[in-house]
């Protein structure tokens, strides 16, 4: 296995364009999460997956952003009408939810740097 | 709700010295404790954790953090940096309702001088 994959590792944009980024988990990991990290901060959670499902969603995540996990494997996070203030680094996590917490380790890709001009 | 303070921003020793990194954090109940390192341009890389049990963890490249109920600490330590640890640091808790969502400090860059 070789960890979680994030696509692509940057993109940069213009003001008001759509950007779209994908993560493929850890093969047997039934939990994703997006998170995004600007400069000199630490990362912020924006929304988790148990599977195919949409759990929960960070008061961050704004009405232009939506991320899909359609099969409860790979996952998408879209931005539409993107602003310069989404700027960042967005990085995607994967955890096995076995029912024993120490399985429910997130295992972080390499992350999607995001520049909007 | 829940929070993670790390209160340098960043640090500088000597390579060959002793390290410490602070962490405080706030939490309603037994915290879950994790410290990550991220290297430049990369994702984050977990070094230790803390569920429950002996209050003194080891992780992995010769890093241990001690949990402090009292003091609402989990600093992290190791005995001898390497110029290879140069890196950023965070400490961060889980919040094992919500899907074990991560809640990170805003970290703290270590500098290592020959």
């Amino acid at each position: 296995d070789t960890g979680v994959s994030q696509n692509p590792r940057h993109k940069i944009t213009k003001r008001g364009q759509n950007v779209t980024f994908r993560c493929d988990p850890i093969s047997e990991h039934n939990r994703l999460y997006w998170y995004r990290q600007t400069l000199g901060q630490g990362p912020e959670f924006l929304t988790y997956f148990q599977n195919e499902a949409q759990l929960e969603k960070s008061r961050l995540l704004s009405d232009r952003f939506s991320a899909e996990r359609p099969k409860g494997s790979f996952s998408t996070l879209e931005i539409q009408r993107t602003e310069q203030g989404d700027s960042a680094m967005y990085l995607c996590a994967s955890s096995l939810d076995s029912g024993r917490l120490s399985k429910n380790i997130q295992y972080f890709g390499a992350g999607t740097r995001l520049s909007v001009l | 709700a829940q929070s993670v303070t790390q209160p340098d921003i960043h640090i500088t020793v000597s390579e060959g010295a002793s390290l410490e990194l602070r962490c405080n954090y706030s939490y309603g109940a037994t915290p879950y404790l994790f410290w990550y390192v991220q290297s430049p341009g990369q994702g984050l890389q977990l070094l230790l954790k803390y569920f429950s049990g002996d209050t003194l963890v080891q992780g992995i490249k010769g890093f241990e953090a001690e949990f402090k109920r009292s003091q609402s600490s989990f600093n992290l330590r190791k005995p001898s940096v390497h110029w290879s640890d140069a890196a950023e640091y965070f400490c961060a808790v889980g919040a094992p309702t919500g899907g074990f969502k991560t809640i990170f400090g805003a970290g703290t860059r270590l500098f290592v001088k020959a």
